[in-house]
C-alpha cells in the first residue's frame, strides 16, 4: 500500500499559476477516476477542494481544479493567492487493496 | 449541518486499549460509509480503516489488521475504532471522516489525538 509520490514542495508567486502532481500506477490513478485533493492548513482539518478527477464541490474556489493525463494527476491553483499557502494531499482509489491511499503531502508556499 | 465529533483519545502505554467513538449528525448516517484517517505529528495523512453504510463490510489498512476494529451502530449515528495493542508507531490524530459517494471525503472531525507512549 505505497503512497501516492507528491513533490514535498512547490511555490509560486502571487498570481501565478502552480500545478502540483500526483503520481501512481494504472492501478490506481490511472485507472479510476477516483482521485481527490485536499487542502490542510497548519492545525486544521483536511477540506476536499477536487473530487472525481476534476469535480469541484460547490463552495471550492473556480481557481482550483483537477486534470488526469495516464498515471498522474495534477492539481492546478491559478491566480495565486497568499491564502493559499497550505499543505495539499492527493488521494486515489487502489484496485489490488479496494481502498484509498494518500499522497505524502505539498506543502505550498506563496512568495 | 453536517458533523462528526470523535473522543475517547488520550495517553496509553505501548500493548495498552482504546477505545474511539465519532458520534454524526446532520446526515443520514445510515447511509452512508464511515471512515478513520490518522496523522502522526508533523507528517501526512493515512488511512486507517473504513465500515460501510450497513457494517457489513470493513477495510483495514495493513499496519493495523488484526489489532483495530471497526463497528458502527446506525441507531445512535456512532461509530467506533476498538484499538488493541497500540504502538508508538499509532500516536497520531484520528479523524472521523464521511464518505463522499466516490472514495472521497466531504467531512472531518476534528480529530481526537492518541499518544501510545511509556
Amino acid at each position: 500500500q505505497s503512497a501516492l509520490t507528491q513533490p514535498a514542495s512547490v511555490s509560486g508567486s502571487p498570481g501565478q499559476s502552480i500545478t502540483i502532481s500526483c503520481t501512481g500506477s494504472s492501478s490506481d490513478v490511472g485507472g479510476y477516476n477516483l482521485v481527490s485533493w485536499y487542502q490542510q492548513y497548519p492545525g486544521k482539518v483536511p477540506k476536499l477542494m477536487i473530487s472525481e478527477d476534476n469535480k469541484r464541490p460547490s463552495g471550492v474556489s473556480y481557481r482550483f481544479s483537477g486534470s488526469k493525463s495516464g498515471n498522474t494527476a495534477s492539481l492546478t491553483i491559478s491566480g495565486l493567492q497568499a491564502e493559499d499557502e497550505a499543505d495539499y494531499y492527493c488521494c486515489s482509489y487502489v484496485r489490488s487493496i479496494k481502498s484509498v491511499v494518500f499522497g505524502g503531502g505539498t506543502k505550498l508556499t506563496v512568495l | 449541518e453536517v458533523q462528526l465529533v470523535e473522543s475517547g483519545g488520550g495517553l496509553v502505554q505501548p500493548g495498552g486499549s482504546l477505545r474511539l467513538s465519532c458520534a454524526a449528525s446532520g446526515f443520514t448516517f445510515s447511509s452512508h460509509a464511515i471512515h478513520w484517517v490518522r496523522q502522526a505529528p508533523g507528517k501526512g495523512l493515512q488511512y486507517v480503516s473504513a465500515i460501510n453504510d450497513n457494517g457489513q463490510s470493513t477495510y483495514y489498512v495493513d499496519s493495523v489488521k488484526g489489532r483495530f476494529t471497526i463497528s458502527r451502530d446506525n441507531s445512535k449515528n456512532t461509530v467506533f475504532l476498538q484499538m488493541g495493542s497500540l504502538r508508538p508507531e499509532d500516536t497520531a490524530i484520528y479523524h472521523c471522516v464521511k464518505d463522499g459517494g466516490s472514495w472521497d471525503f466531504d467531512y472531518w472531525g476534528l480529530g481526537t489525538l492518541v499518544t501510545v507512549s511509556s
